[in-house]
């Protein structure tokens, strides 16, 4: 049973424009949210993250929002460039395990063309 | 600074080899994970180390076999390795690792092969 959601596995969208990656999650025990960045062969790069306590989190041209009731958060890029042209992860984490167990959705591919 | 390394960048080794990947950070975190990532899947969890001791084993086979020496390394040894297994393996690591707000910081990965 998938807990974590992509169901886009791909995305293509033009530079300067906004893209949405989106995630939904059927565990309501998590509290905690993440997205990842991953180049081909690289690891994945931490970008930003959210706690359930919020709806929205900023960083730069970064920003993710939560809604709780739908299970569903959503990463903006503005504006898009070429250079985040990457498979982008969503990751959610149990409230209650005291873990750091992270459950990966299965990546959406973003495609940033000039 | 958030960077965790990981040597090898690649191995490639037989199925009766035995080989170890290493990993290292010096951000002073306390917890440390190894993932093992397939083509066009998400990571998967493969060991938690929390204060250096091992918190978290996911079921994985006993061919792998973790050791966390010190706060800042962390090793995976492997022997007797299947064809299966090659794989991108990466390593994270964490503040605290039992607060569920921790962000992991991952490693580029080793590249593994088995022949």
């Amino acid at each position: 049973d998938q807990q974590v959601k992509q169901n886009s596995p791909s995305l293509s969208v033009q530079e300067g424009r906004i893209s949405i990656l989106n995630c939904d999650y059927t565990n309501s025990m998590f509290d905690y949210f993440l997205w990842y960045k991953k180049y081909p062969a690289e690891g994945p790069t931490f970008l930003i993250s959210i706690s359930s306590i919020k709806d929205k989190n900023e960083d730069g041209r970064f920003t993710v929002f939560l809604n709780k009731s739908a299970k569903h958060l959503s990463l903006h890029i503005v504006p898009s460039q070429p250079g985040d042209s990457a498979v982008y992860f969503c990751a959610a984490e149990h409230g209650s395990s005291n873990t750091g167990k992270l459950i990966f959705g299965q990546g959406t591919t973003l495609q940033v063309k000039p | 600074d958030t960077e965790v390394t990981q040597t090898p960048k690649h191995l490639v080794m037989g199925m009766t080899n035995k080989k170890s990947l290493k990993c290292e950070q010096h951000m002073g975190h306390r917890a440390m994970y190894w993932y093992k990532q397939k083509a066009k899947k998400p990571p998967e969890l493969m060991f938690v180390y929390s204060y250096e001791k091992l918190s978290i084993n996911e079921s994985v086979p006993s061919r792998f076999s973790p050791e966390c020496p010190n706060s800042s390394l962390l090793n995976l040894h492997l022997h007797a390795l299947q064809p299966e297994d090659s794989a991108l393996y990466l390593c994270a690591s964490s503040q605290v690792g039992l607060a569920h707000t921790d962000t992991q910081y991952f490693g580029p990965g080793t590249r593994l092969t088995v022949l």
